[in-house]
C-alpha cells in the first residue's frame, strides 16, 4: 500500500526557534499533500493544502508566515513552524493523495511538537 | 455550513457488536470515509463509501444513505485492540475532506 513517512516523530524546541517537519510519500507520487494539526482529544484541523510546484492554500485563521509550507517535489512537502511559541505545541500530521486510489488520503505517522 | 455529527464516546463489551453513526450536511458529496485513530497515532483508513449500501470488510462494515446524509460503521466481534477513536469524514464538492470530531470507543472485557 501507499506509505507516507514523517520526520521527526517528536521534537522539543525552545520558544522563538523554528522547526521543520518533513513529509514524504515513499512509493507513490503525491499530487496533493495536506497538513493537519490535532489538539488532545480533538479532531483533525486542516491547516493547508499544497500541490506540487505551487503555493499552498491555507485555511482561514492559519498564518501563512508562521507555518511555511513547501511542496518542492511529488514526494516531499515540508512544514516549518517559525518563531515557535508554547501554544504551537501540538500533534502535526501530514497526508498525501495521488496513489492508485486517488480519492484516499494516506497519513504520515505524525510529529509531536513541544515548545518550551 | 458544513457539519459532521457523530457521538463523542461509546462503550461496548469485548466480543459484542457496536454501531457508530455519522450524519452529515456538506456542500456536495464525493464519498464518505471512516478512519481509525489510536491515541498518539495518525489515522488509518478503514472504509470508503460513495454509493448507497453496505460495504463489508472483515469484522468492519460501513453503510451509506446519501438521501438521508447518514452513515454508520459496524464493528463485530469486538477486540480490546479496537479501542480507539473512529473518525467520519466526507469529501465535499471541492474534494476537501470535512472531518467529524471522532467517536472514542471504549471496549470493556
Amino acid at each position: 500500500g501507499a506509505v507516507v513517512s514523517q520526520h521527526p516523530s517528536r521534537v522539543i524546541c525552545k520558544s522563538g526557534t523554528s522547526v521543520k517537519i518533513e513529509c514524504r510519500s515513499l512509493d507513490f507520487q503525491a499530487t496533493t499533500m495536506f497538513w493537519y494539526r490535532q489538539f488532545p482529544k480533538k479532531s483533525l484541523m486542516l491547516m493547508a493544502t499544497s500541490n506540487e510546484g505551487s503555493k499552498a492554500t491555507y485555511e482561514q485563521g492559519v498564518e501563512k508566515d508562521k507555518f511555511l509550507i513547501n511542496h518542492a517535489s511529488l514526494t516531499l512537502s515540508t512544514l516549518t513552524v517559525t518563531s515557535a511559541h508554547p501554544e504551537d505545541s501540538s500533534f502535526y500530521i501530514c497526508s498525501a493523495r495521488g496513489g492508485l486510489r486517488d480519492y484516499e488520503q494516506y497519513f504520515g505517522p505524525g510529529t509531536r511538537l513541544t515548545v518550551t | 455550513g458544513q457539519n459532521i455529527d457523530q457521538p463523542t464516546e461509546m462503550t461496548a463489551t469485548e466480543g459484542a457488536i457496536v454501531q457508530i453513526n455519522c450524519t452529515y450536511q456538506t456542500s456536495g458529496f464525493n464519498g464518505l470515509f471512516w478512519y481509525q485513530q489510536h491515541a498518539g497515532e495518525a489515522p488509518t483508513f478503514l472504509s470508503y463509501n460513495v454509493l448507497d449500501g453496505l460495504e463489508e470488510k472483515g469484522r468492519f462494515s460501513s453503510f451509506l444513505s446519501r438521501s438521508k446524509g447518514y452513515s454508520y460503521l459496524l464493528l463485530k466481534e469486538l477486540q480490546m485492540k479496537d479501542s480507539a477513536s473512529y473518525l467520519c469524514a466526507v469529501m465535499d464538492s471541492n474534494y476537501q475532506l470535512i472531518w467529524g470530531a471522532g467517536t472514542k470507543l471504549i471496549i470493556k472485557p
